[in-house]
């Protein structure tokens, strides 16, 4: 098992550019997360997926939409970046069923707005 | 919301003991105490969690204070392979009854060898 993995790990972009994060999970989990963080502020939730086809906002979700393609697939995607979107971007999937309490992570993407 | 505090970073020599506390004292009775760690250039990965009990896995053991305002997290014998960035994090309810992580800054363990 792959596990969490996440596209692309390192991307630049410039003020105003458009680019979508791909995630993917092959443990069958129902729920999926999206996260940033940020040096000196622990990770915040931008929006979550508790089952194929609904999503729902975290903290932070200005700026950022989501698409649950499937059951595998979560995407977040940034219509027009701004330089406060510089960040790491990690997603994560969790199961619903006991012990329901871990997330597992992906590697990452560190994100760039110039 | 609640939060947690943790001292920005330790020092620890291999093999010895390694207790990192974590203060929650706005904790609410339905909220649990969970740790992740990040090693570097890596995602969070689940170390434990408790609610009321001390609990005990194979990385690591979590003590929890009788008040549940504080916790510690002990890893009993510290590797090289340890040094990382622990999070003490709070699962609570949200409005819509649903449970989140609030994240706190976390601690950066350096382990000597």
């Amino acid at each position: 098992n792959a596990g969490v993995t996440q596209t692309p790990k390192f991307q630049v972009l410039k003020t105003g550019q458009s680019m979508t994060l791909q995630c993917a999970q092959d443990m069958n989990h129902n729920s999926m997360y999206w996260y940033r963080q940020d040096p000196g502020m622990g990770l915040r939730l931008i929006y979550y997926s508790a089952s194929e086809g609904t999503t729902d906002k975290g903290e932070v979700p200005n700026g950022y939409n989501v698409s649950r393609l499937n059951k595998r697939e979560f995407s977040l995607r940034l219509e027009s970046a701004a330089p406060s979107q510089t960040s790491v971007y990690f997603c994560a999937s969790r199961q619903d069923r006991e012990p329901f309490y871990e997330q597992y992570f992906g590697p990452g993407t560190r994100l760039t707005v110039t | 919301d609640a939060k947690t505090t943790q001292p920005n970073s330790m020092e620890s020599n291999e093999e010895e003991p390694v207790h990192l506390p974590c203060n929650h004292s706005t904790i609410s009775g339905t909220d649990y105490i969970h740790w992740y760690r990040q090693l570097p250039s890596q995602g969070p990965e689940y170390v434990i969690h408790g609610l009321t009990s001390n609990v005990n896995n194979r990385m690591a053991s979590l003590a929890i204070a009788e008040d549940r305002k504080s916790s510690t997290l002990i890893l009993h014998r510290a590797t090289l392979r340890d040094a990382a960035v622990y999070y003490c994090i709070l699962r609570v309810r949200n409005a819509g009854n649903n449970r989140k992580l609030i994240w706190g800054l976390g601690t950066s363990l350096a382990v000597n060898p």
